[in-house]
């Protein structure tokens, strides 16, 4: 699997837009690309994923380049309670090797 | 709206014990997986499972083993319970990739274990 690179740590105000970058320059044209968070004392959660387009949940947005080597999670109003550390991970849905590759992450700060 | 459960929160056990970690899921999923995450480590596989009775090595295996008597559950053994053995065990599953094009890993909550 190709590997991501994102900041280590960012910090927002609460109830203002975040958008969390990550860098995936060797990415394949199989490869997804996830979001994946991690609260306080809790297992990751799945946040969103995309291939090419732009896609929108109830969680958050993810923005795709257009040469697909680099992403945003946009949080569009980051309350207290999306204070994680968030995970950017590509995965070929084809690939039989089941692993996902967990990089450091990007542990996002909220300050009231 | 749980759909990962690991059976326990918090365990202490002592070094030499045989500790068994269990997980259930209720979604179907044909993968499971056990992780360790340990600080300035992240998330590291330990061992998974593709169907009932079949299991693969992940990263760090040796230690531990699996047992996968029926789909929805996934058992992480230690069979003698070491002190660097203390870690955040997380339990997760997913669909077989054939079946679904595309999907994501649910994880149960953890078990916090401490081998003193």
């Amino acid at each position: 699997d190709a590997k991501t690179t994102q900041p280590n740590s960012m910090e927002s105000n609460e109830e203002e837009p975040v958008h969390l970058p990550c860098n995936h320059s060797t990415i394949s044209g199989t490869d997804y690309i996830h979001w994946y968070r991690q609260l306080p004392s809790q297992g990751p959660e799945y946040v969103i994923h995309g291939l090419t387009s732009n896609v929108n949940n109830r969680m958050a947005s993810l923005a795709i380049a257009e040469d697909r080597k680099s992403s945003t999670l946009i949080l569009h109003r980051a309350t207290l309670r999306d204070a994680a550390v968030y995970y950017c991970i590509l995965r070929d849905p084809l690939d039989s090797n089941y692993q996902l590759i967990w990089g450091a992450g990007t542990k996002l700060i909220i300050k009231p | 709206d749980v759909k990962v459960t690991q059976s326990s929160r918090y365990l202490v056990k002592r070094t030499g014990e045989k500790v068994f970690l269990e997980c259930v899921q209720d979604m179907d999923h044909e993968n499971m997986f056990w992780y360790r995450q340990d600080p300035g480590l992240g998330l590291r596989l330990i061992y998974f499972s593709y169907d009932v009775k079949m299991k693969e090595k992940g990263d760090i295996p040796e230690g531990y083993s699996v047992s996968r008597e029926k789909k929805e559950r996934f058992s992480l053994i230690l069979e003698s319970a070491s002190t660097n053995q203390t870690s955040m065990y997380l339990c997760a599953s997913s669909p077989r990739t054939e079946r679904r094009s595309n999907y994501g890993y649910t994880f149960g909550s953890g078990t916090r274990l401490t081998v003193v």
